[in-house]
């Protein structure tokens, strides 16, 4: 089974700075995808980064960036320019593709975000 | 494009009783998934639905069922309710093809056991 590890349960930063969570990821599966979700004191969960497993691209939203390192089955999401509107709680999460994209979501244990203004 | 959507936002339940929660996808989306979050356990996927039939179930009891309508609309039931069944409950629907494996999620439904 595959599991996913957010080793910050909780970082703070300076408004406009720029803020790197980690995460790290366990698979025997060569073809998935990584995601980076937000979720704010309303609940609702959003997509913020989306990563395809064979692209060996990073992929960039906007402010948000992330540095995928298969070998080392790392992912981790750069935030720049943090604004106080990136307050939430932020999981990363893998999913199969080796089922015909069946598989469920994995989640980690998520990294509270905290902005300073 | 409207969002996911769920119904009810919120629900009070008193133990043995059951439960169903009901889950629109976002329009042309013919995936649904459901995922439990708690405190403790943190994000666990409960089952996911694709045209009508589930195709994957996460590790939890047979009192957690599911079906998918014709219309992918998706209701998830919960029957003997227990203490340890109070969670957030998230819908999340994904698209076609490439867009099949991006789930987008709705904005849950609080279930509270009493």
């Amino acid at each position: 089974a595959q599991t996913v590890t957010q080793s910050q349960p909780e970082m703070s930063v300076q408004e406009a700075e720029t803020v790197t969570l980690s995460c790290t990821y366990d698979t025997s599966e060569s073809d998935y995808y990584l995601f980076w979700y937000k979720q704010p004191p309303s609940r609702q969960m959003i997509l913020v980064i989306r990563q395809e497993a064979y692209k060996q691209q990073n992929a960039t939203e906007n402010r948000f960036s992330v540095n995928f390192q298969k070998a080392a089955k790392s992912f981790s999401l750069k935030i720049s320019d943090s604004q106080l509107g990136d307050a939430a709680m932020y999981f990363c999460a893998y999913r199969s593709n080796s089922g015909g994209g069946a598989d469920g979501l994995t989640f980690g244990k998520g990294t509270h975000l905290i902005i300073q203004p | 494009k409207a969002g996911v959507t769920q119904t009810p936002r919120y629900l009070i339940k008193t133990r043995g009783q059951q439960v169903t929660l009901s889950c629109s996808p976002i329009s042309g989306h013919r995936s649904v998934s459901w995922y439990q979050q708690t405190p403790g356990q943190g994000l666990q996927f409960l089952f996911e639905y694709f045209s009508e039939t589930q195709r994957n179930k996460g590790n939890f009891p047979g009192r957690f069922s599911g079906r998918q309508f014709s219309n992918s609309r998706s209701e998830m039931n919960v029957s003997t309710l227990e203490l340890g069944d109070s969670a957030l409950y998230l819908c999340a629907s994904s698209g076609r093809g490439k867009a099949l494996d991006t789930q987008y999620f709705g904005p849950g439904t609080r279930l509270t056991v009493l």
